[in-house]
């Protein structure tokens, strides 16, 4: 039962254009979404979130939009840069517990 | 500050073994993660402690694996016997309350190879 999905592995995108990471969920009861990255021989490191009350957040080159009636969220990165070349995680929180539940990933590469 | 430690950085066994793996969190956090990350797919929970109580544990395979966080501190996750299909990187978070507002942060992770 995969909960949160990532439907795309991987994305290609040139140097100083927009990246945009999909990510889709099924379950109702996700208050709050947030998204890590991931380099190589790393852990995950939180990148931003967002409530399941709001729509959008920005936290500077990074905004994340969620469509609730959709159940779609999405990370836009602009303008993107060689250091965002990395494995990103789209996570929910279920309501009223402090699980996580992750999608698969998509390994995201800027090309100079 | 100090991130999260965890030792070893890599271990390969053979089915049926045993290993162990440990992890120190951020100083201060109350509570701890312990994370299975399988190949191609994303972290998934294994177990939750509030200082030295066990929150969630419903995904731990307890025939196989155990955990412990003694004093509210370090924490050691154990696998006996270990299966070709726990191959993985377990990876330790810990946050300061276990609420959003303290996002988790991760260990590097140990790499698990069972051959």
């Amino acid at each position: 039962d995969q909960q949160v999905k990532q439907n795309s592995p991987s994305l290609s995108v040139q140097e100083g254009r927009i990246s945009i990471l999909n990510c889709d969920y099924t379950n109702s009861m996700f208050d709050y979404f947030l998204w890590y990255k991931k380099y190589p021989a790393e852990g995950p490191t939180f990148l931003i979130s967002i409530s399941s009350i709001k729509d959008k957040n920005e936290d500077g080159r990074f905004t994340v939009f969620l469509n609730k009636s959709a159940k779609h969220l999405s990370l836009h990165i602009v303008p993107s840069q060689p250091g965002d070349s990395a494995v990103y995680f789209c996570a929910g929180k279920i309501q009223g517990a402090q699980k996580l539940v992750f999608g698969q990933g998509t390994r995201l590469t800027i090309n100079p | 500050e100090a991130g999260v430690a965890q030792s070893p950085r890599y271990k390969i066994i053979e089915k049926r073994q045993s290993v162990a793996f440990w992890c120190n969190p951020i100083s201060g956090h109350a509570t701890l993660y312990w994370y299975q990350q399988i190949l191609g797919q994303g972290p998934k929970l294994l177990i939750q402690f509030q200082n030295n109580g066990v929150v969630d544990d419903s995904q731990l395979p307890k025939d196989r694996f155990s955990a412990e966080r003694l004093k509210g501190v370090d924490s050691t996750l154990k696998i006996q016997p270990a299966k070709l299909e726990d191959s993985a990187v377990y990876l330790c978070a810990s946050s300061f309350s276990g609420t959003l507002n303290s996002p988790l942060h991760f260990g590097n992770g140990t790499r698990l190879t069972v051959t």
